[in-house]
């Protein structure tokens, strides 16, 4: 089994509409994140938690909601989805070590219409 | 604007091949790391860079870190259609504990 699972893989939803997006990990690590992917840009951080306790913004969290429910899962929402979040969303995890390895999920392709 | 720009941004090239990808910055990183991405997949770390001036090999692929700790190249040897990919490189700046990603090299071997 993966270590690092997304659900849905793929989801097509119409604007206004608030959707969850979820992560589940079996690595035990304390730290997990949130990306975003889309064509000519790269990787982009939405959201990161270092432990259940924690909650960071991103560098672009606006349209963007979390929730750490444990150690092993970490859920983003779009509280009212837009064309323009349209992209693939991928989750990581991390250990929490400098110079740390981060382990991705399998990404969710996301449709706003 | 992106921490690190990758170049080129799409490569194609004959099997047999050499290659190069960049990663440039202004800014000053603890570690620099590479991951590799197929289609439908999430990023697998290749390697991690820790010392300015780091040379690491892993068969065909060689990386360099930058001695000023700011740029990074990933050299492939004599490329192979199994090294089609998504290339991208991500930098860890002192104390921030996150990574920046750059957009990705697109690299295309052709049988």
């Amino acid at each position: 089994d993966a270590d690092v699972t997304q659900t849905p893989r793929n989801r097509i939803t119409k604007t206004g509409k608030r959707i969850m997006l979820e992560c589940s990990q079996t690595k035990g690590h304390d730290r997990m994140y949130w990306y975003r992917q889309d064509p000519g840009l790269g990787l982009r951080l939405i959201y990161y938690s270092f432990d259940v306790k924690d909650i960071n913004k991103g560098e672009i969290s606006d349209g963007y909601s979390v929730s750490r429910q444990a150690q092993a899962k970490f859920s983003l929402s779009l509280e009212s989805a837009i064309p323009n979040q349209t992209a693939l969303y991928f989750c990581a995890t991390s250990e929490g070590d400098s110079q740390e390895t981060q382990y991705f999920g399998p990404g969710t392709r996301l449709l706003v219409l | 604007t992106q921490l690190l720009e990758q170049s080129p941004q799409f490569l194609s090239i004959q099997e047999g091949e050499n290659l190069t990808v960049y990663c440039n910055s202004s800014s000053v990183f603890s570690s620099l790391q590479w991951y590799r991405q197929e289609p439908g997949e999430g990023p697998v770390l290749l390697v991690t860079v820790v010392t300015g001036g780091e040379v690491k090999k892993l068969k065909r692929l060689t990386f360099q870190f930058g001695d000023a700790r700011k740029d990074s190249s990933l050299h492939i040897t004599a490329a192979q259609p199994g090294d089609t990919g998504l290339y991208l490189c991500a930098g860890e700046v002192f104390y921030d504990y996150k990574l920046s990603f750059g957009a990705g090299t697109t690299v295309t071997v052709r049988a």
